[in-house]
């Protein structure tokens, strides 16, 4: 069962464009919210995260908009760059209990910016 | 300097062979973890340990075995190799198993091919 579900599976955007890509979760314990990145060849890195008691976290080019309510997240990347051309990660967990702050992993956002 | 190092990078080998791959980090955290990634790119945790203490084993098969000799290595011991054990595998530590020092540090990855 896969605990956060993420779209789109891939995205092509323009430089200079808007790339959103959103996740959703059911697990309303979940406290934690942080999104990966993927260059082709490489481990994952952490690219920004958030916690719930906020609805946005902004830095740099790349925001993360939180809706608690709808049990919804997204990351936002503003003036998209082909540097930014990789797959995208969202993720949660729980940093309390026995789930010892297990990430639950999206399925992945392929990302193409193109010049 | 590398912060987690995996070796090797690529592994092509048979069905039905023994085989290991190895992973240190040298940011002096306390839980590491070990992930399958398959040709779709979904990120799938194995296994973590924390302070050479098992403490998630998810659903894999008993042929795959950790081993984490100190806090500063997991290897991975993989047995009678199957095709469908062909991926990406990874190794990633943090600070800590949970709270706001989770962030994983993933290694480049070993790209495992079983013929």
């Amino acid at each position: 069962q896969q605990q956060v579900k993420q779209s789109p599976q891939s995205l092509i955007v323009q430089k200079g464009g808007i790339s959103i890509i959103n996740c959703a979760y059911e697990n309303t314990a979940f406290d934690y919210f942080p999104w990966y990145q993927q260059f082709p060849g490489k481990g994952p890195a952490l690219l920004i995260a958030i916690r719930p008691d906020v609805s946005e976290k902004k830095e740099g080019r790349f925001t993360i908009s939180f809706n608690k309510s709808a049990k919804q997240f997204s990351l936002h990347i503003m003036d998209s760059q082909p540097g930014d051309s990789a797959t995208y990660f969202c993720a949660a967990s729980i940093d309390r209990g026995s789930t010892l702050g297990r990430l639950y992993f999206g399925r992945g956002t392929q990302l193409t910016v193109w010049p | 300097d590398t912060a987690v190092s995996q070796t090797p990078k690529y592994l092509v080998t048979q069905m039905g062979n023994d085989k290991s791959i190895k992973c240190e980090q040298n940011l002096g955290h306390d839980t590491m973890y070990w992930y399958k990634q398959d040709s779709k790119k979904f990120l799938k945790i194995m296994f973590s340990y924390n302070n050479k203490e098992l403490i998630i084993n998810e659903t894999v098969p008993n042929r795959f075995s950790p081993k984490s000799p100190d806090k500063a290595h997991l290897n991975l011991h993989i047995n009678s190799l199957e095709l469908g054990d062909s991926a990406v595998y990874f190794c990633a530590s943090s600070q800590e198993s949970w709270g706001p020092y989770n962030e994983q540090f993933f290694g480049p990855g070993t790209r495992l091919t079983v013929l």
